[in-house]
């Protein structure tokens, strides 16, 4: 299998304050690990592409100061949303490659739903 | 810009018929196409990916690719209430990113 997890799943914060969620690959080793941002009836919008010990390549219009990705090994990648606004609650996906296997299948997480209030 | 496009819905077929989702792609570099299927308040789970122009049957889906039209659909057979999601089609870039680009998806209800 190829099972990934995302902790946690629900988070609700305060304005102003940080969140961190962590996405781990149980039973594989992971590559490269994709965050992704989803809002209500809208589709995935990749915020960023982080790859084992480099730093993340993050998309246009996504603050790297603000959306801070670490990709401390092969089967764990965190996304801390700094100084979080109320703007910022959405459902936040992260998904993996394997290291080994077919470079173009990516593995999603459950989600983690983000409520600033 | 690389785009995904997919008419957004709701597209509504009643218990056993077959459900068609369409999806065409402005990057002729693409090299794979997916389809994935989500609940609402889940992630995605994919249902089908498809390389080669044809057909590709799995089950009750069938994915279908046309490369020199830039098109790519699936097919749902008998269609079952627990199909009624929305169903995205990703594409993968060509290039080292490694990325998929999602449509917007299409919301599927199959009725009872």
């Amino acid at each position: 299998g190829a099972v990934v997890s995302q902790h946690p799943s629900r988070v609700i914060c305060k304005s102003g304050t940080s969140v961190k969620i962590e996405c781990r690959s149980l039973d594989f080793q992971a590559t490269t690990m994709f965050w992704y941002r989803q809002f209500p009836k809208k589709s995935l919008m990749l915020m960023a592409t982080s790859n084992e010990g480099s730093k993340a390549t993050y998309e246009q219009g996504v603050e790297k100061d603000k959306f801070l990705i670490n990709h401390a090994s092969l089967t764990l990648s965190t996304l801390t949303v700094t100084s979080a606004h109320p703007e910022d609650s959405s459902f936040y996906i992260c998904s993996a490659n394997k290291r080994t296997g077919n470079p173009y299948e990516q593995y999603f997480g459950p989600g983690t739903r983000l409520t600033v209030t | 810009q690389k785009e995904v496009e997919q008419n957004s819905g709701p597209l509504s077929v009643p218990e056993g018929a077959i459900a068609s989702l369409n999806c065409t792609y402005s990057d002729r570099g693409s090299q794979s196409f997916f389809w994935y299927r989500q609940y609402s308040g889940k992630s995605p789970e994919l249902i089908m990916f498809i390389y080669s122009n044809g057909d590709k049957e799995d089950g009750r889906f069938t994915a279908q690719l046309n490369k020199a039209s830039q098109y790519v659909s699936l097919l749902i057979r008998d269609s079952q209430p627990s199909d009624s999601a929305t169903y995205l089609c990703a594409v993968f870039s060509s290039g080292s990113a490694r990325q998929l680009t999602f449509g917007s998806g299409t919301q599927l209800t199959v009725l009872p």
